[in-house]
């Protein structure tokens, strides 16, 4: 079965700590992207890609770093400097192109305690 | 800064009714628009696309685009309780990248 797998699907975050998201896709698609949605708002880009060991910082970069090393491969790092990171984070990826649909994760929720 | 703007709602309708979802977009350069549909504490997830001016039907929803106006919207027939969920439009341009509004909340009400 294709498609996208983002682990965990909660995690919880101390003060001061780094934490990682993983994002796989078996899709083969070139482009990847890392999604912030906080509650009744939209999904803000923090992070994409669109090949291989390269990576563009979206809207809202500060506080998160990124990697793609491997075409299947996209992680998120949310860092100490990321000063309210509690959020549910979506990773996406497409086909690079204008008409190609983005296609999802189930998400991770993060939560400071 | 590309924008797109949606109404946050929520709307509400009754079952049955035909549900209108607008979106407008600042970025002239855009070139293909989508819905998604995304339910409480679940991913989004592909409901249409469309490219070219005009409407474009899929069983119980049309997507209509003006890129003269710049406007999108999503117009859902028959609703069910089912389509209760916020909707999500976004747009593409010449970069590549989808840039989201903030979704719409539907609720269909029996």
């Amino acid at each position: 079965d294709g498609g996208i797998t983002q682990s965990p699907k909660y995690l919880f975050r101390k003060e001061g700590q780094n934490v990682t998201l993983s994002c796989e896709q078996n899709l083969n698609h070139d482009a990847m992207y890392w999604y912030r949605q906080d509650p009744g708002q939209g999904l803000r880009l923090i992070y994409y890609s669109q090949i291989v060991n390269d990576f563009q910082k979206g809207d809202i970069a500060e506080g998160y770093s990124v990697s793609r090393e491997k075409k299947e491969s996209f992680p998120l790092t949310v860092t100490s400097a990321q000063k309210n990171p509690t959020a549910f984070y979506l990773c996406a990826s497409s086909i690079v192109g204008v008409n190609t649909e983005a296609f999802f994760g189930q998400g991770t929720r993060l939560t400071v305690v | 800064q590309k924008e797109v703007e949606q109404n946050s709602g929520p709307l509400s309708v009754p079952e049955g009714a035909i549900a209108s979802l607008n979106c407008t977009y600042s970025d002239r350069g855009s070139q293909s628009f989508f819905w998604y549909r995304q339910y409480s504490g679940k991913s989004p997830e592909l409901i249409m696309f469309i490219y070219s001016n005009g409407d474009k039907e899929d069983g119980r929803f049309t997507a209509q685009l003006n890129k003269a106006s710049q406007y999108v919207s999503l117009l859902i027939r028959d609703s069910q309780p089912s389509d209760s969920a916020t909707y999500l439009c976004a747009v593409k341009g010449g970069s590549y990248i989808p840039t989201f509004g903030r979704g719409t909340s539907l609720i269909v009400h029996p």
